[in-house]
């Protein structure tokens, strides 16, 4: 139980398109994910916390109009990197908290590595 | 300010000895402390979670760490190291409200020599 998913898990554009991720819980409902970005060899950096049904809210230093975060559904949450750049390329990992699960866990998806031409 | 400090950047161990991946924590709740490992270019793999109870927990790959609260640390150990170990790992931690994010430490990347 508790499977995160990713799609796609690997992506290749070109600059100044846009690429949407997806994040799926797949076998629970949850209220929250969190986006993470990770540059080669560093840690998990948290770009925005999105809760179903509301807006994300952002870390800062993340721009909130580059990187739309939807959370539609208690399954579903997506981030679309617009117009994207060459330094966007990087891995982004989403997480999901379970509704009414103890302790704030969460479940990480596999990631998608985004590589920016 | 919440962190995670590993102070560690790179440790080389030789197979079948033991290891400690050390991990210190500043939070100003109750902290919930996991460990995860990532092998090159793939996604997190939960280790083990610490949440209340016993200080020593168990978890996957015969690793384990052990809360200390007056030490603000959560360090990682196993006992006898296979070349199969040789991966990032990272310390996290976060709280009990909802919608409370993890902090990562930077990680300690884990080499085996045989």
């Amino acid at each position: 139980g508790a499977v995160v998913s990713q799609h796609p898990s690997r992506v290749i554009c070109k600059s100044g398109t846009s690429v949407k991720i997806e994040c799926r819980s797949l076998d629970f409902q949850a209220t929250t994910m969190f986006w993470y970005r990770q540059f080669p060899k560093q840690s998990l950096m948290l770009m925005a916390t999105s809760n179903e049904g509301s807006k994300a809210t952002y870390e800062q230093g993340v721009e909130k109009d580059k990187f739309l975060i939807n959370h539609a559904s208690l399954t579903l949450s997506t981030l679309t990197v617009t117009s994207a750049h060459p330094e966007d390329s990087s891995f982004y990992i989403c997480s999901a908290r379970m509704a009414g699960g103890l302790y704030n866990e969460q479940f990480f998806g596999p990631g998608t590595r985004l590589t920016v031409l | 300010a919440q962190s995670v400090t590993q102070p560690d950047i790179h440790i080389t161990v030789s197979e079948g000895a033991s290891l400690e991946l050390r991990c210190n924590y500043s939070y100003g709740a109750t902290p919930y402390l996991f460990w995860y490992v990532q092998s090159p270019g793939q996604g997190l793999q939960l280790l083990l979670k610490y949440f209340s109870g016993d200080t020593l927990v168990q978890g996957i790959k015969g690793f384990e760490a052990e809360f200390k609260r007056s030490q603000s640390s959560f360090n990682l150990r196993k006992p006898s190291v296979h070349w199969s170990d040789a991966a990032e790992y990272f310390c996290a931690v976060g709280g009990n409200q909802a919608g409370t994010a993890l902090i990562f430490g930077k990680g300690t990347t884990l080499s085996v020599s045989s």
